[in-house]
């Protein structure tokens, strides 16, 4: 079964990094995903598609700040010089034959 | 400019029939799919079905299978969510978006709406 696998929570302060990790199930350690950020009282915003070889492409007007790498089952989310505004939950997502599957989400609190 | 611009929120009795919309813009949307997806209040986005409005395939999750219907109209570019009898537990943003193709793979959830609110309550 295609599961994907987040911490509820991450914490970091104001302009520091935060590492966000998505697994994959291990009979599909080789697929990609897509993260996707959603602010408070807000939709989600589609922010990268990060491959199994780390290969990442990022959605419009998502800064550099965001950038995507992968281990293993692992796919990564790195968020630099954290701002108030990435406070947010942030939900990992792939798909395969028919199937979409999101991962539980991770709720960034910036201190 | 890809746009999704859904319906507006919603107060409905159990029992009751619904159809939301989700408007399309700034590509043919004949040939994109789009999905919709279920938040819970205070809970985590769950995948309920996709369309690819070209031909109104459709694809559900297992978990929505019998329980919503989604639907195309082509000639003025909406997809719609519909339910024909409403529970309380519906009770739910629900969003729309648009669905990245690569290399013919149907992938990501690259464009949203805005969601519409549905509140199920007697």
């Amino acid at each position: 079964q295609l599961v994907l696998t987040q911490s509820p929570s991450a914490s970091a302060s104001l302009g520091a990094s935060v590492k966000l990790t998505c697994t994959l199930s291990s009979a599909h350690s080789t697929y990609a995903i897509a993260w996707h950020q959603q602010q408070p009282e807000k939709g989600p915003r589609f922010l990268m598609k990060i491959n199994s070889d780390g290969s990442h492409s990022k959605g419009d007007g998502i800064p550099d700040r965001f950038s995507g790498s992968s281990s293993g089952a692992g796919r990564y989310l790195t968020i630099s010089s954290l701002q108030s505004e990435d406070e947010a939950d942030y939900y990992c997502q792939t798909w395969g034959t028919g199937i979409w599957v999101f991962g539980g989400g991770t709720k960034l609190t910036v201190l | 400019e890809v746009q999704l611009v859904q319906s507006g929120a919603e107060v409905k009795k159990p029992g009751e029939s619904l159809k939301i919309s989700c408007k399309a813009s700034g590509y043919t949307f004949t040939t994109y799919w789009i999905g919709w997806v279920r938040q819970l209040p205070g809970k985590g986005l769950e995948w309920m079905g996709t369309i690819y409005p070209g031909d109104s395939y459709t694809k559900y999750s297992p978990s929505f299978q019998g329980q919503v219907t989604i639907l195309a109209d082509k000639s003025i570019s909406i997809a719609y969510l519909q339910w024909s009898s409403l529970k309380a537990s519906d009770t739910a943003m629900y969003y729309c978006a648009r669905l990245n193709e690569e290399m013919g793979t149907i992938e990501y959830f690259q464009n949203w709406g805005q969601g519409t609110l549905v509140t199920v309550s007697s």
